[in-house]
């Protein structure tokens, strides 16, 4: 158990429709990281927040969105779904968000658009 | 363009021997090294890592060498189990003009099959 809980752990929805996706940090970490996994691209990194601010961006699209609240759970916001948004959707968290630090990963929210 | 790449898709290994698994990177600016071990159904769990200031890290049953010049890490398992059976990412991060932050950027996977 790595600390770090995500929920749903399985999400489906149609096409154009709008979906949260939910994650608590471990206890006294500050950073949490959002990572996209398909079937072909591997782990892909999306966005980066420390202590509710965001620090660095990846590959974010624009229908995508988050946010780190004041008790550090983060939430990924996908809006427009598309079919290929069908993807697992993991969180990580780290004690400082710096770039010699480990980064521990929940379990993941699969999300299936139909 | 694949930074951190794992030529191997598949490892199978006996269960007692050692378990090598490798990775090379592409991007001189990496200075931190982590392999991660996922199971099905499960994230990714971090098993061990290295700064690009050393050239070796152990961990009981694990050990991690960073050759910077070849620009290639390796994963040890000594010895394997059966339990130890999972796909095995490398991941690298790297410090952004004087900005530390986290982001990794990981390997395709290798999958390690134990047999006992």
């Amino acid at each position: 158990d790595s600390g770090v809980t995500q929920t749903p752990k399985h999400l489906i929805t149609a096409t154009g429709q709008r979906v949260t996706l939910r994650c608590s940090p471990r206890s006294g970490d500050l950073s949490v990281y959002w990572y996209q996994q398909s079937l072909d691209q591997g782990l892909q990194f999306l966005i980066q927040y420390y202590n509710g601010e965001e620090r660095a961006k990846g590959n974010i699209l624009e229908r995508f969105s988050a946010q780190q609240f004041p008790d550090l759970h983060s939430e990924l916001n996908l809006s427009s779904l598309e079919l290929g948004d069908s993807a697992l959707y993991f969180c990580a968290s780290s004690r400082q968000g710096l770039s010699n630090q480990p980064q521990h990963f929940g379990d993941g929210t699969r999300l299936s658009i139909l | 363009d694949q930074q951190v790449k794992q030529n191997s898709p598949s490892l199978s290994v006996q269960e007692g021997r050692i378990s090598i698994l490798n990775c090379d990177y592409t991007n001189s600016m990496f200075d931190y090294f982590l392999w991660y071990k996922k199971y099905p159904a499960e994230g990714p769990t971090f098993l061990i890592s290295i700064s690009s200031i050393k050239d070796k890290n152990e961990d009981g049953r694990f050990t991690v060498f960073l050759n910077k010049s070849a620009k290639h890490l390796s994963l040890h398992i000594v010895p394997s189990q059966p339990g130890d059976s999972a796909v095995y990412f490398c991941a690298a991060s790297a410090r952004a003009g004087g900005t530390s932050y986290g982001k990794l950027t990981f390997g395709q996977g290798t999958i390690l099959t134990v047999h006992p």
